[in-house]
C-alpha cells in the first residue's frame, strides 16, 4: 500500500525557515518524480515544486523560487522541502504527492507563518 | 503559465441525477509527445485530494465508473452519471506540464 506521511509543519515567524519531510513507503521511491502541493486555508490547490527520480531536475512555482528548495534521499525513501524567508502568504497545508501527476497524496502538514 | 478555468464553481445536484464540470485551459494541453496531461481530483471535506482521472479520460484504480472524463485541446469535462452522497466535495482539474496549474475548484453539494 502506497503511503506518504508529511511532517515538520508548525508556526513560524515571517522571515523564518522550516523544513518539511515526506516519508514514503509501499512503492519504489527512487522510480518516481515527487511533487509538493499546498492549500491555503479555505482556498484551492497550488502546485509548488517537483523533483526528478534522481534529484537532478527540480521545478518550482514562481512565487517560491529562490526561497524554497526541494530535495530527496532515495536511501531513506524521503522527500524534503526547505522553506526559507517565509511569508504570511505561505501559510497552507503542504502535501507531498507521488509522481508529476499526483496519483497518491499524503495527509498534509500545516505551516502557519505569523508573528 | 497555463490558466485553468472551471465552471460552475458551485454545483448543487439532486441525488441520483447527473453532474457535469467544465475545465478550460488558456492554451492547448496537447504536448509534443502527443499526450494531453489533464487530470481530475476529488477532495472530500476534511480529506486530502484524490486523483480520479488522468490523461483526460483514464480512471484511476478503484474509481467508480459513474465518473468519466472527456475533452481535447482546451476544453475538458468531468461527468458523474448519477451523483451519490459520497461524491460531495470539491473537484479540481490540473494540467500536467510545467508549471503545473490547477483550476479554482468546483464545490459539489447535494440539493
Amino acid at each position: 500500500e502506497v503511503q506518504l506521511v508529511e511532517s515538520g509543519g508548525g508556526l513560524v515567524q515571517p522571515g523564518g525557515s522550516l523544513r518539511l519531510s515526506c516519508a514514503a513507503s509501499g512503492f519504489t521511491f527512487s522510480s518516481y518524480w515527487m511533487t509538493w502541493v499546498r492549500q491555503a486555508p479555505g482556498k484551492g490547490l497550488e502546485w509548488v515544486a517537483n523533483i526528478k527520480e534522481d534529484g537532478s531536475e527540480k521545478c518550482y512555482v514562481d512565487s517560491v523560487k529562490g526561497r524554497f528548495s526541494t530535495s530527496r534521499d532515495n536511501g531513506k525513501n524521503s522527500l524534503y522541502l526547505q522553506m526559507n524567508s517565509l511569508r504570511a502568504e505561505d501559510t497552507a497545508v503542504y502535501y507531498c504527492a507521488r509522481s508529476n501527476w499526483a496519483d497518491y497524496w499524503g495527509q498534509g502538514t500545516l505551516v502557519t507563518v505569523s508573528s | 503559465d497555463v490558466v485553468m478555468t472551471q465552471s460552475p464553481l458551485s454545483l448543487p445536484v439532486t441525488l441520483g441525477q447527473p453532474a457535469s464540470i467544465s475545465c478550460r485551459s488558456s492554451q492547448s494541453l496537447v504536448t509534443s509527445d502527443g499526450n494531453t496531461y489533464l487530470n481530475w481530483f476529488q477532495q472530500r471535506p476534511g480529506q486530502s485530494p484524490r486523483r480520479l482521472i488522468f490523461k483526460v479520460s483514464t480512471r484511476d484504480p478503484g474509481v467508480p465508473d459513474r465518473f468519466s472524463g472527456s475533452g481535447s485541446g482546451t476544453d475538458f469535462t468531468l461527468k458523474i452519471s448519477r451523483v451519490e452522497a459520497e461524491d460531495v466535495g470539491v473537484y479540481y482539474c490540473m494540467q500536467g506540464t510545467h508549471p503545473y496549474t490547477f483550476g479554482q475548484g468546483t464545490k459539489l453539494e447535494i440539493k
